[in-house]
C-alpha cells in the first residue's frame, strides 16, 4: 500500500516568508508525528497528533511554528517568518495506536531558507 | 523520559568486513528499541526492533541487534557489509507506555571497496 507522502520534496524560501509543509499519512493511521532533522542535530521531535488533536506540542521550537490536522488524515506544518536556522529536513511519520510505537516515515521535505 | 547515545558518529568500513554500531539508552521504564536506516536522499526505514522476548533480533538483510538490559545497550552488528549498506543509522527508544520516539544522533556508515 501507499506509504507516508510529503510535499513538497524541496522548498527554497527567503527569510521572513511563510511556508507550509504537507504530510499525508498511511490510510488508517491515527497517530501522526513531525520531526526535524538538522545537520549535526539528529532527529528532533516537534509535535504529535492523535486524530485531529495535538496532545503534545512540546517540541515546537517557537510560536512561529504551528501544525494542524484535519479529518484525521492530512497534516500541515506551517512556519511563519522563516529564519535561516529553520533550514532542515522536516520528516513526518505515522502509526496506528497500540502498534508498539513503530513509526513509518515519509521521505521528508528539505527546507532551505536563504 | 528516555535518551539515546550513539557513540560513533562516523564508521568507515571495508566491503565484506564486519561492523558494529553502538547504542546506549537511558530509561527508568520498560522500553521498545529500534534501529532505523536512512539511505542517501531517502526517508527513514525501520531496520529492526526489540519489543519483548528474545533479546537477539534480526533483519532480513543480515543485520542483528542484541538487547542488553543490564548494560542498557542495543548494539547493531553485521558480519559482512556491502557497498549498499552505506547509509546513516539511527537508534531510537520509546517507553512501553509512551508514544514518542527518542533518537540518537545517528551513525554514518561508509562502506568502501
Amino acid at each position: 500500500g501507499a506509504g507516508v507522502s510529503q510535499s513538497p520534496s524541496n522548498k527554497v524560501t527567503e527569510k521572513g516568508k511563510d511556508v507550509e509543509l504537507r504530510c499525508d499519512p498511511i490510510s488508517g493511521h491515527t497517530a501522526l508525528y513531525w520531526y526535524r532533522q538538522s545537520l549535526g542535530q539528529g532527529l528532533e521531535f516537534l509535535i504529535y497528533f492523535q486524530g485531529n488533536s495535538a496532545p503534545d506540542k512540546s517540541g515546537l521550537p517557537s510560536d512561529r511554528f504551528s501544525a494542524e490536522r484535519t479529518g484525521g488524515s492530512v497534516s500541515t506544518l506551517t512556519i511563519q517568518r522563516t529564519q535561516q536556522e529553520d533550514s532542515a529536513v522536516y520528516l513526518c511519520a505515522s502509526n496506528e495506536r497500540g502498534t508498539y510505537n513503530e513509526q513509518f516515515f515519509g521521505p521528508g521535505t528539505r527546507l532551505t531558507v536563504l | 523520559a528516555q535518551s539515546v547515545t550513539q557513540l560513533d558518529s562516523q564508521v568507515p568500513v571495508f566491503e565484506e568486513a564486519p561492523v558494529e554500531l553502538r547504542c546506549n539508552y537511558s530509561s527508568s521504564v520498560s522500553v521498545y528499541l529500534f534501529w532505523y536506516v536512512q539511505y542517501p536522499n531517502q526517508g527513514l526505514q525501520l531496520l529492526l526492533k526489540y519489543l519483548s522476548g528474545s533479546t537477539l533480533v534480526e533483519s532480513i538483510n543480515g543485520f542483528e541487534a542484541e538487547f542488553n538490559k543490564s548494560q542498557t545497550s542495543f548494539h547493531l552488528r553485521k558480519p559482512s557489509v556491502h557497498i549498499s549498506d552505506t547509509a546513516e543509522y539511527f537508534c531510537a527508544v520509546s517507553g512501553s507506555n509512551d508514544y514518542k520516539l527518542s533518537f540518537g544522533a545517528g551513525t554514518t556508515v561508509t562502506v568502501r571497496a
